[in-house]
């Protein structure tokens, strides 16, 4: 099972602060994702990596912005919050599999409330 | 527009009764369908289908994909309290993009 981690858990911030949401996962898995959940909804892509300095944006539109510089770490950061980014963020990685799909393996999600 | 539909978006039946989910979905390049069980935190893997009519069981749980009326269901067997969860089903679409349901809240009454 893979080992995926998320900090902070929790976390509530006034609206223009910059903040970095931090993904780490001990798999060594090339692919790494975020997803955003609103509650009772349906989990939105906002970012994915295939590798090292791999980026791609997903079908939600995000202010915010990622970075893969090593296999294992994949930040996310808003540069200036706003209300509208309260939501729970899921960061996922997946293992390669030839010629087909592999399961993602979650993180614990950060609830992010911005006031 | 890719989309997964899960229905019933909520059900509450009660401890030792059977219930099925469905899940159906229009994906282009469709690949292989999944079930996750989330309860508070993260959503956790139980079923990955990707050839039609084979059943995949583990324990009270089961799953069958029918690839060419484009759906899945998800049967749990003599229901427990610890069952209950939001299952979430979702599609890949080619190699790279799951496109995630609503997801069905299954609440379990002793």
């Amino acid at each position: 099972e893979a080992d995926i981690y998320q900090t902070p858990r929790y976390l509530v911030i006034g609206t223009g602060k910059k903040i970095t949401l931090e993904c780490s996962q001990t798999m060594g898995h090339d692919k790494m994702y975020w997803y955003q959940q609103d509650p009772g909804m349906e989990l939105h892509l906002i970012h994915y990596s295939y590798g090292v300095n791999s980026t791609e944006k997903g079908d939600l539109s995000s202010e915010s912005t990622v970075s893969r510089i090593r296999t294992e770490h994949f930040p996310l950061t808003l540069e200036s919050a706003r209300p509208s980014h309260t939501s729970q963020y899921l960061c996922a990685s997946s293992e390669p599999r030839q010629g087909g799909n592999s399961p993602l393996h979650f993180g614990n999600g950060t609830r992010l409330t911005v006031t | 527009e890719d989309k997964v539909v899960q229905s019933p978006l909520s059900l509450v039946v009660h401890e030792g009764d059977t219930v099925t989910l469905n899940c159906s979905y229009e994906v282009t390049n469709f690949r292989s369908l999944l079930w996750y069980k989330q309860e508070k935190k993260a959503p956790t893997f139980l079923f990955m289908l990707t050839s039609s009519g084979i059943e995949k069981k583990s324990g009270r749980l089961s799953s069958i994909l029918d690839k060419k009326e484009l759906f899945s269901i998800l049967n749990i067997t003599a229901t427990q309290t610890g069952d209950s969860a939001v299952y979430l089903c979702a599609a890949y679409q080619g190699a790279q993009k799951l496109v995630f349901g609503q997801g069905t809240r299954l609440t379990i009454n002793p």
